[in-house]
């Protein structure tokens, strides 16, 4: 059965850069044709897609984080990544990973969804 | 990219019907729409998925018959019949737009379902 569980500092000084890992079991990342997405909620908000990656590498990002956002992936840990840099209050959130589905005909959807890991911006 | 509407809130009793609601908007007619069930606490999980015609590919694991899902217009509902307990959860909507390096998913607000 496939699992994700994210890890990863829960307190962040602002303008530093928040690191997170997704550990994924049940389905090699590096071998399977899916995407392996972040997705972050603010507390009381909605939800907010902040990229992901493509079993061969390829990366997609949010273009309202585009430019702080990295997703990488680490096959042999069968891990992946997301690095945010300069961080405010603004990105306190619950930070979730989930696999990315993605079908020509039908679309993209996130299933399953790790249990998420809230990251807390304060200095 | 389309924005999608959902109300913040919805209640029902417990054994009765309820009709969530995500608009998309305009000029967005033709999209599908993914629901997602979080329960207090937990990570999301993939309800089904509704296009146009009804509900496209299956429903998530364990997402119960009670579960239905409907397009109309720029709606797109979901109904959960026999209310239980546990179907008190935040529902969000999501939708996929563009592809490559114009690829972004969206999210409602969510709709926050209280069972009476």
């Amino acid at each position: 059965q496939l699992q994700l569980q994210e890890s990863g500092p829960r307190l962040v000084k602002p303008s530093e850069t928040l690191s997170l890992t997704c550990s994924v079991s049940g389905v090699s990342i590096g071998s399977s044709s899916y995407y392996w997405g972040w997705i972050r909620q603010p507390p009381g908000k909605g939800l907010e897609w902040i990229g992901s990656i493509y079993y061969n590498g390829n990366t997609y990002y949010n273009p309202s984080l585009k430019n702080r956002v990295t997703v990488s992936g680490d096959t042999s840990k069968n891990q992946f990544s997301l690095r945010l840099s300069s961080v405010t209050a603004a990105d306190t959130a619950v930070y979730y990973c989930a696999r990315h589905l993605a079908v020509t005909a039908t679309g993209d959807w996130f299933d399953p969804w790790g249990q998420g890991t809230l990251v807390t911006v304060s200095s | 990219q389309p924005v999608l509407t959902q109300p913040p809130s919805a209640s029902a009793s417990l054994g009765a019907s309820v009709t969530l609601t995500c608009t998309l908007s305009s000029g967005y007619s033709n999209y599908k729409v993914d629901w997602y069930q979080q329960r207090p606490g937990k990570g999301p999980r993939l309800v089904m998925r509704v296009g146009t015609g009804g509900i496209v590919g299956s429903k998530g694991d364990g997402i119960p018959d009670r579960f239905s899902v409907l397009a109309s217009g720029l709606n797109r509902y979901l109904t959960i019949k026999n209310i239980q307990e546990e179907d008190e959860s935040d529902y969000h909507c999501g939708a996929d737009h563009g592809s490559g390096s114009n690829f972004v998913y969206v999210f409602g607000g969510g709709t926050k379902l209280t069972v009476l």
